[in-house]
């Protein structure tokens, strides 16, 4: 079965720090979600992921993807106080047709 | 990207009712539509997984009976609560995708039972 896990759960950091959400996964994955979702509303897409070694960037996000290692990282580059929201990875295996996510990261960016 | 419509975005009912969320694929054709409840403050539990003309597979724990799942085109799936209670209050969302491409996601559905 497979088991998505993020950490932290809860991050609470300072305007200007960087911070790194990792996303661990039991079983190989054919694709890597990582979604913003902000309070009341649905899921916002950052990235999706596909290969080993892939990382993208967009603004002060970056994700990465090691498969060998069963690890995402989403790290955040001089965070401002927009950037609070939960991030969600999400693990895609297409042989069993699911796409199961993670607890979710509660990022909390203090001005 | 491709996008994914749930309708209602939100709907009050009264216990015991029953009530249908509607998840089509706008601008692209989805062989696999899968639906989730997600809790304040809480992950995304997928629910079960539906293929155009099959049956639902339903994730352990989840009541066949009491969340009907209708896959019947391949562009519109509906999620049917039946006989709805206050405990089945949530924010529902719909994701859907063509074959093994990337899944898009609805923008979710929030349901009050009173």
């Amino acid at each position: 079965e497979l088991k998505v896990e993020q950490n932290p759960l809860f991050l609470s950091m300072q305007e200007g720090k960087n911070y790194t959400i990792y996303c661990n996964y039991s079983t190989t994955s054919d694709r890597l979600y990582w979604y913003r979702q902000d309070p009341g509303k649905s899921l916002e897409s950052l990235f999706v992921l596909l290969s080993n070694g892939a990382v993208k960037q967009e603004g002060r996000l970056m994700a990465s993807l090691d498969t060998k290692a069963r690890l995402s990282t989403l790290h955040i580059t001089a965070a401002v106080h927009d950037l609070s929201a939960t991030y969600f990875c999400a693990v895609d295996m297409n042989r069993d047709d699911k796409i199961i996510f993670g607890k979710g990261t509660r990022l909390h960016i203090l001005p | 990207g491709a996008v994914v419509s749930q309708h209602p975005s939100w709907v009050i009912c009264k216990s015991g009712t029953s009530v249908k969320i509607e998840c089509r694929s706008l601008d692209f054709q989805a062989t696999t539509m899968f639906w989730y409840r997600q809790f304040p403050k809480q992950s995304l539990m997928l629910m079960a997984t539906s293929n155009e003309g099959s049956k639902a597979t339903y994730e352990q724990g989840v009541e066949k009976d009491k969340f009907l799942i209708n896959h019947a085109s391949l562009t519109l799936s509906t999620l049917t609560v039946t006989s709805a209670h206050p405990e089945d209050s949530s924010f529902y969302i719909c994701s859907a995708r063509w074959g093994a491409d990337e899944a898009f996601f609805g923008q979710g559905t929030r349901l009050t039972v009173v």
